[in-house]
C-alpha cells in the first residue's frame, strides 16, 4: 500500500533555532500533501495544505512566515519551523494521497521539543 | 467542528468483537464515511470507508444505516494491538481533500 515517510521521527532544538521536517511519498506521487499538528491529549488540527509547484494554503491562525512549507516535487514536502519557541513543541504529522483517488495516508509523525 | 459524534471511550475484551458507533445525522448525499485509528505516538492509519453499502476488508467491517445517519465500525476479533483512538470522519467524494478530525473514541482492549 501507499507509504508516507516522515523524517526525523523526533527532534529536540533550542529556542530560536529552526527545524526542518521532511515528508515523502515513497511509492506514489502526491500533488497535495497536508500538514497537521497535534498537542498532547488533543486531536489532529490541520495547519496547511501543501501544493506541488505552488504556494501552500494555511489554515486560519497558522503563521505562514513561521511555518514554511516547500513542496518542490511530487514526492517531497518540507515543513520548516522557524525561530522555534517552547509553545511550538508538538507532534507534527503529514499526509498525502495518490493523485485522483484513494484515502489519505499519514506519516508516523515528528515529535518536536523546543527547549 | 467535526460533523460526527463518537463516545469518548470504550472497553473491549481481547478476542471479542469491538463495535464502535458513530453518529453523523447531518451527512450529505455525497459524503463518505471514513474510519482511521491512531495508536499512541503514531500517525493515523486508514481502516475503511464507505458511502451507503456495508464494507468489509481485512481489518474491519463498516455498517452504515439505511438513512446514513449513523455507522458502526466492527473489529471482529479485537487484540491488544487494536488499542487506539478511532476516528469517524466524513469527506466528500471518493477522493479526499483534507480530513477534519474530531475527538474520536479511545478503545481499550483488555486481556
Amino acid at each position: 500500500g501507499a507509504v508516507v515517510s516522515q523524517h526525523p521521527s523526533w527532534v529536540i532544538c533550542k529556542s530560536g533555532t529552526s527545524v526542518k521536517i521532511e515528508c515523502r511519498s515513497l511509492d506514489f506521487q502526491a500533488t497535495t500533501m497536508f500538514w497537521y499538528r497535534q498537542f498532547p491529549k488533543q486531536s489532529l488540527m490541520l495547519m496547511a495544505t501543501s501544493n506541488e509547484g505552488s504556494k501552500a494554503t494555511y489554515e486560519q491562525g497558522v503563521e505562514k512566515d513561521k511555518f514554511l512549507i516547500n513542496h518542490a516535487s511530487l514526492t517531497l514536502s518540507t515543513l520548516t519551523v522557524t525561530s522555534a519557541h517552547p509553545e511550538d513543541s508538538s507532534f507534527y504529522i503529514c499526509s498525502a494521497r495518490i493523485v485522483g483517488a484513494g484515502p489519505l495516508h499519514f506519516g508516523n509523525g515528528t515529535r518536536l521539543t523546543v527547549t | 467542528d467535526a460533523k460526527t459524534t463518537q463516545p469518548p471511550s470504550m472497553d473491549c475484551a481481547e478476542g471479542r468483537a469491538a463495535n464502535l458507533p458513530c453518529n453523523h445525522s447531518t451527512i450529505s448525499g455525497n459524503e463518505y464515511v471514513y474510519w482511521y485509528r491512531q495508536i499512541h505516538s503514531q500517525g493515523p492509519q486508514y481502516i475503511i470507508h464507505g458511502l451507503k453499502n456495508n464494507e468489509t476488508n481485512e481489518m474491519a467491517s463498516l455498517i452504515i444505516t439505511e438513512d446514513r445517519k449513523s455507522s458502526t465500525l466492527i473489529l471482529p476479533h479485537a487484540t491488544l494491538r487494536d488499542t487506539a483512538v478511532y476516528y469517524c470522519i466524513l469527506n466528500y467524494g471518493g477522493s479526499q481533500g483534507n480530513l477534519i478530525f474530531g475527538k474520536g473514541t479511545k478503545l481499550s482492549v483488555k486481556p
